[in-house]
């Protein structure tokens, strides 16, 4: 299956300070990627929809300003958690889909576990 | 609107002990059946896609089937490396995030 790298695993950051989280499709283009959040024994939920060279679209109560999304290229797009809180402490999750057709599957980076002291 | 249920929440099996675990959905436009492992710590590992009723798939211990309504994740003689969470999801259209169900977590003693 296709592979999709997702860094940092892990990361600690004060309160106040901003963390930048990549994800980045390795064997394909990925015009769309996916930021979820999961909280502990929770499904996955979706903050955000990232597209290449557009604005992200962001699912309702997540806020746009303190979570920045950018798309730049057809690989990589990054998830910024600006002032983080506390309460942002994590687990972050991106995806994307091939582009091979209308109905395809998603793959998932490994998960960024992030802790705000 | 869309939705995915799964059940049940958890689930305990001895090493062997064969069961399934279901997932319920409602969505306009079934565009795909996604069943996903997650291992603690972990991003969602794929698994099958299903796409339309009375399908089935099958990878070593699992097998995956669809109808209508539902699917069910088979395991058949499990072992202790089974043991992981399994989420279901559902897309509604093409190239759109896919909406998760809350998952079965899985426990195999040997």
């Amino acid at each position: 299956g296709a592979v999709v790298s997702q860094h940092p695993s892990w990361v600690i950051c004060k309160s106040g300070t901003s963390v930048k989280i990549e994800c980045r499709s390795l064997d394909f283009q990925a015009t769309t990627m996916f930021w979820y959040r999961q909280f502990p024994k929770q499904s996955l939920m979706l903050m955000a929809t990232s597209n290449e060279g557009s604005k992200a679209t962001y699912e309702q109560g997540v806020e746009k300003d303190k979570f920045l999304i950018n798309h730049a290229s057809l690989t990589l797009s990054t998830l910024t958690v600006t002032s983080a809180h506390p309460e942002d402490s994590s687990f972050y999750i991106c995806s994307a889909r091939e582009p091979r057709g209308l109905n395809t599957e998603a793959f998932f980076g490994q998960g960024t576990r992030l802790t705000v002291v | 609107e869309d939705q995915v249920t799964q059940s049940p929440e958890a689930l305990r099996l001895q090493e062997g002990e064969s069961s399934s675990l279901n997932c319920s959905y409602t969505v306009s436009g079934l565009r795909g059946l996604f069943w996903y492992r997650q291992d603690p710590g972990k991003g969602p590992e794929f698994l099958f896609t299903l796409y339309s009723a009375g399908e089935e798939k099958e990878k070593e211990r699992l097998k995956a089937t669809l109808t209508k309504k539902e699917s069910f994740l088979h395991i058949t003689a499990p072992k202790p490396e089974d043991s992981a969470t399994y989420l279901c999801a559902v897309s509604n259209q093409a190239g759109t995030a896919l909406i998760f169900g809350k998952g079965t977590t899985l426990s195999v003693s040997s």
